[in-house]
């Protein structure tokens, strides 16, 4: 089992410009969160997607938009990067059917606006 | 708002001697509460949780919590520290009815001194 794959693993923008992160779930998982991480501060929560749809959001705006497919997978997009951006993306899997399930969380991707 | 407090944000301790983490949450419905350890460049790993079964939770790697539901806290403790254990501990919290989204404490710092 691979766990929880993200890529890519470091990523260098310039302000303005659009991302794309993307994650794979634990298999068995057919929920994904994404989680931001600024430096020196604990993770906040973006959104969830289950069954293909955003279930969830924290307080992050429109720029950030998000994508899941049929396989589970899922797309964190950014746009209109701004410095502030910069920070580590986490992506989790779960599987909410299974009550209080732990959340397993990829490596991340580490994006730096510049 | 739910939010969990972690009290310390830099713990430093000699190897093998304890180690002790605080963490506080704010009380609603009933709690799942998780601690998850990050090593540098790492990805988040689940260390022990709590889903209202035993108070006591024993974890990996030698480590333990204890729900307190009168003191709303969960504590993170292990008797005897190893070099190993240098890294950054969240606390965690998520109620039944949030479908999993996880809500972190700003961190605390472990330093392990030899």
């Amino acid at each position: 089992d691979a766990g929880v794959t993200q890529s890519p693993t470091h990523l260098i923008k310039t302000r303005g410009q659009q991302v794309t992160l993307r994650c794979s779930p634990k298999s068995g998982h057919d929920t994904v969160s994404w989680y931001q991480q600024a430096l020196g501060q604990g993770p906040q929560f973006i959104f969830q997607y289950y069954e293909e749809e955003e279930r969830q959001r924290g307080n992050f705006p429109d720029r950030f938009s998000g994508h899941q497919f049929p396989n589970y997978s899922s797309e964190l997009n950014v746009n209109a990067l701004l410095l502030g951006d910069s920070a580590l993306y986490l992506c989790a899997s779960s599987s909410p059917r299974q009550l209080n399930t732990e959340a397993f969380f990829g490596q991340g991707t580490r994006l730096t606006v510049v | 708002a739910q939010s969990v407090t972690q009290l310390d944000s830099h713990v430093s301790v000699s190897e093998g001697t304890p180690v002790l983490l605080r963490c506080n949450y704010s009380s609603s419905y009933s709690p799942s509460l998780f601690w998850y350890v990050q090593h540098p460049n790492k990805g988040l790993q689940l260390l022990l949780k709590y889903t209202s079964a035993a108070t006591l939770v024993k974890g990996i790697n030698g480590f333990e919590a204890e729900f307190k539901k009168s003191e709303t806290s969960f504590h993170l403790t292990k008797p005897s520290a190893h070099m190993s254990d240098a890294a950054e501990y969240f606390c965690v919290v998520t109620y039944t009815d949030s479908w999993g989204k996880l809500q972190f404490g700003a961190g605390t710092q472990v330093v392990v001194t030899p």
